[in-house]
């Protein structure tokens, strides 16, 4: 399995300050044929489903804030919030999907307002 | 719009199968590969199983011998089957369309379900 890390497991920020998100994967999974890196991100808010954020490592998907920027290759990924907003508190997670045996996530990040 | 819709039983008893059925709509089930997730209480994300309708099925090695999933392209809709639950499969289980165009499952998961609370209980 690829494992997934994140730190830290938590962190507050205050309203308009950046948060930064890391996160680890035990093996690349930056893909030769393409020089893509298969890694998304995700916001989870209570009560919801995960959505994604991220993908690619660094692509936006349509409709997300760019406050929400992605970043890293390789095994080393991060995602930051630039000017975090309240709506912004929730879970996040990355997920690795350059295997499928199997589709691994990270434990998660929780980010609060400060 | 895409919509996905989980439908099942949500409280079984040990070692009863668990039964689920996610409808789409909005989108063929055969223009994409699609998956099921599920969420303990309180936990992080684990990722079940993917089919596209041709038949190609990736599982969980930790829950292979005991899942299922499957398609029906007349319904629009595909389905899960968790056999010998236990407590520890107790969670909320989410269906996801994963990104592309059907030519590879490695996309992220683009679109969700609601998701539906299954509980294991005696």
């Amino acid at each position: 399995d690829i494992v997934m890390t994140q730190s830290p497991d938590s962190l507050a920020v205050s309203l308009g300050e950046r948060a930064t998100i890391n996160c680890k994967s035990s093996q690349s999974l930056l893909h030769s044929s393409n020089n893509k890196n298969y890694l998304g991100w995700y916001q989870q808010k209570p009560g919801q489903p995960p959505k994604v954020l991220i993908s690619w490592a660094s692509t936006r998907e349509s409709g997300v804030p760019d406050r929400f920027s992605g970043n890293g290759s390789g095994t080393d990924f991060t995602l930051t919030i630039n000017g975090l907003q309240a709506d912004d508190v929730a879970v996040y997670y990355c997920q690795q999907y350059f295997s499928t045996l199997p589709f691994t996530f990270g434990p998660g990040t929780k980010v609060d307002i400060k | 719009q895409v919509q996905l819709q989980e439908s099942g039983p949500r409280l079984l008893k040990p070692s009863e199968t668990l039964s689920l059925t996610c409808t789409v709509s909005g989108d063929s089930i055969s223009s994409h590969f699609w998956s099921w997730i599920r969420q303990p209480p309180g936990k992080g994300l684990e990722w079940i199983a993917n089919i596209y309708t041709t038949g190609n099925t990736n599982y969980n090695p930790s829950l292979t011998s005991r899942v299922t999933i499957s398609a029906d392209t007349s319904k629009n809709q595909f389905s899960l089957k968790l056999n010998s639950v236990t407590a520890a499969d107790t969670a909320v289980y989410y269906c996801a369309r994963l990104g592309g165009n059907g030519d590879t499952a490695y996309y992220p998961m683009d679109v969700w379900g609601k998701g539906t609370t299954v509980t294991v209980s005696s």
